[in-house]
């Protein structure tokens, strides 16, 4: 039971153009999300959040959109560079109403940023 | 500042043999958390300490995985006996409190052959 789906495995974007990154969540519980990116051979390292009282935050050339409605979450990265290729993590949890601190990855998206 | 620290960063050893994951927290961060990564399932929360205490252990796999947290700087996380399904790699992270994002560990590269 795949609580949270990344459905795209791989993404190819052009130097200087937008990456827009997808995330599904099932559990209407959940009402906290972030988004990690991870580099081979490194811990996934935390990039952004939002709560559910919000449908966006922005911080510099990261902004995390959320639709409550249709249980979807994007990442924006504009304008994306060679640097940005990795494997991006959402992540969900119900902390503020669950009380918990348990996160729920989903697969991950490899992200590419052709020159 | 000193991120999650895990070691070993690689560990290769044969079916049956007790392994050991060590990991050291950040200073000050109550919650401290235990993942493991496969192709199959991705990555998985095992379980979580709050304040040394453990929270929640659903995610443990089966009693030959056991976690400890002896204090506020180290944890273990030990497979006893092991088996080559339990080839992955396993990650630490540590987070200030509810609803701070966790900070994670290079990981531990685990093989059983």
């Amino acid at each position: 039971d795949q609580q949270v789906k990344q459905n795209s495995p791989s993404l190819s974007v052009q130097e200087g153009r937008i990456s827009i990154l997808n995330c599904d969540y099932t559990n209407s519980m959940f009402d906290y999300f972030l988004w990690y990116k991870k580099y081979p051979a490194e811990g996934p390292t935390f990039l952004i959040s939002i709560s559910s009282i919000k449908d966006k935050n922005e911080d510099g050339r990261f902004t995390v959109f959320l639709n409550k409605s249709a249980k979807h979450l994007s990442l924006h990265i504009v304008p994306s560079q060679p640097g940005d290729s990795a494997v991006y993590f959402c992540a969900a949890s119900a902390y503020y109403g669950g009380a918990t601190n348990k996160l729920i990855f989903g697969t991950g998206t490899l992200l590419a940023i052709q020159p | 500042d000193a991120g999650v620290i895990q070691s070993p960063r690689h560990e290769v050893t044969e079916m049956g043999q007790e392994v050991t994951l060590r990991c050291k927290p950040i200073s000050g961060h109550d919650y401290l958390f235990w993942y493991r990564q496969t192709m199959m399932r991705g990555l998985e929360l095992l379980i979580y300490f709050n304040n040394n205490v453990p929270i929640d252990d659903s995610g443990m796999p089966e009693d030959r995985f056991s976690a400890k947290m002896p204090n506020a700087s180290f944890s273990t996380l030990k497979i006893q006996p092991s088996e080559p399904r339990d080839s992955a790699v396993y990650f630490c992270a540590s987070s200030p409190g509810v609803g701070q994002p966790q900070h994670f560990g290079d990981g531990t590269r685990l093989s059983i052959l």
